[in-house]
C-alpha cells in the first residue's frame, strides 16, 4: 500500500522565518518526490521536484530527500505572507503498469506578519 | 489560454442523476488524469489513462466511469450520482522524460461537484 504521510498543522511561523515541512512515504519502490502548493479553492501548483538523495534549492525553497529513511521535506526561508497555503507532498511510484501521484493530505501553512 | 481547462467550473445536481466533467489540454501530453479531493482526505487518483486505447483504475474508481476521445479530450462520468461523491475535482496532464523520474504534472482548475 502507498502512503504519504504529513502532518496536517495548521503550522504557524512568523514572517522572515524559516518554515519547514515534512513528509514520509511508505513505498520503497518510489523514485520521484514533489511538493505543490494550493490555495485555498484552487488547484495544485509544483514548485519543487526532487528525485536524489540531498537537497536542491531553487530561489527560498529547497527539498530534502533522504530515500534510508524514506523522508522528503520542504524549507521555505524567508517566509512571506503570500506563502500561507496548504503544501502538499506527492510521491511516483510506477511499477506494474501504475502510474499517477500519491498525496499526502497536506500541511497548512500559516505566516504571521 | 489554460494548458489545461475543465468544464463545468461548478455544477450542482440532485442524487442518481448522471454527471460528465470535461477536461481538455493544449499541452501534447500523452498522460492524462482525474483526481477528487476532500477536506482532509487529500488528493485520490480515480482513473488515468496513458493514450487513447489505454485507460486504467485508480485508486477509488468506483462509482465513475471515463472516456478519451482523443489524446487532448478525457471526460469523467457519474453514471448515478450520490452525495458522498460532492467534491473538487481535478484534471491533470503529464508529460514524462526519457529518463526514469523527470515528471511533472499540471493540474486544471478544478470542478467543484455539489450532488444534493
Amino acid at each position: 500500500q502507498k502512503e504519504v504521510e504529513q502532518n496536517s498543522g495548521p503550522l504557524s511561523v512568523p514572517e522572515g522565518a524559516i518554515a519547514s515541512l515534512n513528509c514520509t512515504y511508505s513505498d520503497r519502490g518510489s523514485q520521484s518526490f514533489f511538493w505543490y502548493r494550493q490555495y485555498s479553492g484552487k488547484s495544485p501548483e509544483l514548485i519543487m521536484s526532487i528525485y536524489s538523495n540531498g537537497d536542491k534549492e531553487d530561489g527560498r525553497f529547497t527539498a530534502q530527500l533522504n530515500k534510508a529513511s524514506q523522508y522528503v521535506s520542504l524549507l521555505i526561508r524567508d517566509s512571506q505572507p503570500s506563502d500561507s497555503a496548504t503544501y502538499l507532498c506527492a510521491v511516483l511510484y510506477s511499477g506494474g503498469g501504475a502510474d499517477g501521484l500519491t498525496f499526502g493530505k497536506g500541511t497548512h501553512l500559516i505566516i504571521q506578519p | 489560454d489554460a494548458d489545461v481547462t475543465q468544464t463545468p467550473r461548478n455544477r450542482i445536481t440532485k442524487t442518481g442523476k448522471r454527471i460528465m466533467l470535461e477536461c481538455s489540454q493544449t499541452k501534447g501530453h500523452d498522460r492524462m488524469y482525474w483526481y477528487r479531493q476532500d477536506p482532509g482526505l487529500g488528493l485520490r487518483l480515480i482513473y488515468y489513462s496513458f493514450d487513447v486505447k489505454d485507460i486504467n483504475k485508480g485508486e477509488i474508481s468506483d462509482g465513475y466511469s471515463v472516456s478519451r476521445q482523443a489524446q487532448a479530450k478525457f471526460s469523467l462520468s457519474l453514471e448515478s450520482a450520490i452525495p458522498n461523491q460532492t467534491a473538487l475535482y481535478f484534471c491533470a496532464t503529464s508529460d514524462f522524460g526519457l529518463r526514469q523520474g523527470r515528471y511533472t504534472q499540471y493540474f486544471g482548475p478544478g470542478t467543484r461537484l455539489t450532488v444534493l
